[in-house]
């Protein structure tokens, strides 16, 4: 039983480009969120998805698309990377009782 | 909107002494309030919830309504506490759940 994978663990992008986020869970849980974690300012939740079919926005969407594929896989994407948003980006799946199991995080410098 | 506040970003404390990570949230309905931790280099997990009124690893939490506040406590802290802290509120009927900004806590031997 993984809980919540995400790839990829580090990443390293030049200002300007783009890339996906993936993660996925084994868990049957319906939602899934992305946050960012930033020193001093705790974890900001940037998108999140209730069920399949359904995102919304969170405290921080700007420069950042979802996709939920299906139940499993929710990706996060950055169109335009921007030294800004250099962080440690964290997957999470909530189940019935609300306990959100966390992804290992991943590591994200814009150069 | 909901929103959750955790005043101290570091609490240093010694080993034995007690300890109070102070949490305080706003949110017009009944919340689900939670606890959650990170020890150095491992995931994010759930240490307690309002609900379950339960003590995990000697720590509790209470909801206190009326302050609005929902601060957790230790009464005689151990190194292995030593961790970021996360206090989370999330709202009914499948609301989103949102975190606050975290507390380091450091307990010296």
């Amino acid at each position: 039983n993984a809980g919540v994978t995400q790839t990829p663990k580090f990443q390293v992008l030049k200002t300007g480009q783009s890339m996906t986020l993936q993660c996925a869970q084994d868990m049957n849980h319906n939602s899934m969120y992305w946050y960012r974690q930033d020193p001093g300012m705790g974890l900001r939740l940037i998108y999140y998805s209730a069920s399949e079919g359904t995102t919304d926005k969170g405290e921080v969407p700007n420069g950042y698309n979802v996709s939920r594929l299906n139940k499993r896989e929710f990706s996060l994407r950055l169109e335009s990377a921007a030294p800004s948003q250099t962080s440690v980006y964290f997957c999470a799946s909530i189940d019935r009782v609300s306990e959100a199991f966390f992804g290992q995080g991943t590591r994200l410098t814009v150069v | 909107a909901q929103r959750v506040t955790q005043p101290e970003k570091l609490l240093s404390v010694f080993k034995g002494a007690p300890v109070e990570l102070k949490c305080n949230y706003s949110y017009s309905g009944s919340p689900e309030l939670f606890w959650y931790v990170q020890y150095s280099r491992q995931r994010l997990q759930l240490l307690l919830r309002h609900i379950s009124r339960e003590s995990i690893k000697g720590f509790t939490a209470d909801l206190n309504k009326g302050e609005t506040s929902f601060h957790l406590k230790k009464p005689f802290a151990q190194e292995e506490d030593s961790a970021m802290y996360y206090c989370a509120l999330r709202g009914g009927g499948f609301q989103k759940l949102v975190f606050g900004t975290g507390t380091r806590l450091l307990v010296s031997p």
